[in-house]
């Protein structure tokens, strides 16, 4: 069966720490893969994406990922989180940007 | 960017009436658009795939007759929740992709919260 789990419900770092959201997948085949991220009432943004070619992507606001076929995962990162990253981040998974497959999403609050 | 557009952003109705919400693509063509729902602290669940100039195809489990969508142009499709009741009442998020030759993103509406009562 197609999904994406997201391990981690809600994360807290501190402003200007590190920060990985985990993201895995199950896909019969090549999967399209996305990050989104969704303010409070609001709907959703594109942060990147991989399709194909190099199994890291980056993105807006500083974001990364990397595309691990063996692990089946598409890791977010970004080297040092401001305050203004808070949101929910949600992985999605598809044949083509048409019909995607969401996580659960990861609730990431900062702290000063 | 391409930007796509709801109205209304929030709506509060009376359980039994109807509701509809619009999804509008301002700066391009989408010949297929999809509506989402989102319940609270949850991910979103495709509902439907709406076809421009056809049926709309539904998921497993959504209520064809409940959730009626139309999409009359290139640039709007509506989703009316009939005979709303309170446990329709949830986010409701639309998207659609550039039908250009090459277009591979999705882009978001920015949601509909519906509050039935």
């Amino acid at each position: 069966a197609q999904s994406v789990t997201q391990p981690d419900i809600h994360i807290t770092v501190s402003e200007g720490a590190s920060l990985e959201l985990r993201c895995n997948y199950s896909y019969g085949a090549t999967p399209y893969l996305f990050w989104y991220v969704q303010s409070p009432g609001q709907g959703l943004q594109l942060l990147l994406k991989y399709f194909s070619g190099d199994t890291l992507v980056q993105g807006i606001k500083g974001f990364e990922a990397e595309f691990k076929r063996s692990q089946s995962s598409f890791n977010l990162r970004k080297p040092s989180v401001h305050w203004s990253d808070a949101a929910e981040y949600f992985c999605a998974v598809g044949h083509n940007t048409d019909k995607l497959i969401f996580g659960t999403g990861t609730r990431l609050q900062v702290f000063p | 960017g391409a930007v796509v557009s709801q109205h209304p952003s929030r709506v509060i109705c009376k359980s039994g009436t109807s509701v509809k919400i619009e999804c509008r693509s301002l700066d391009f063509q989408a010949t297929t658009m999809f509506w989402y729902r989102q319940f609270p602290k949850q991910s979103l669940m495709l509902m439907a795939t709406s076809n421009e100039g056809s049926k709309a195809t539904y998921e497993q489990g959504v209520e064809k007759d409940k959730f009626l969508i139309n999409h009359a142009s290139l640039t709007l499709s509506t989703l009316t929740v009939t005979s709303a009741h309170p446990e329709d009442s949830s986010f409701y998020i639309c998207s659609a992709r550039d039908s250009r030759a090459g277009g591979t993103e999705a882009f978001f509406g920015q949601g509909t919260r519906l509050t039935v009562v």
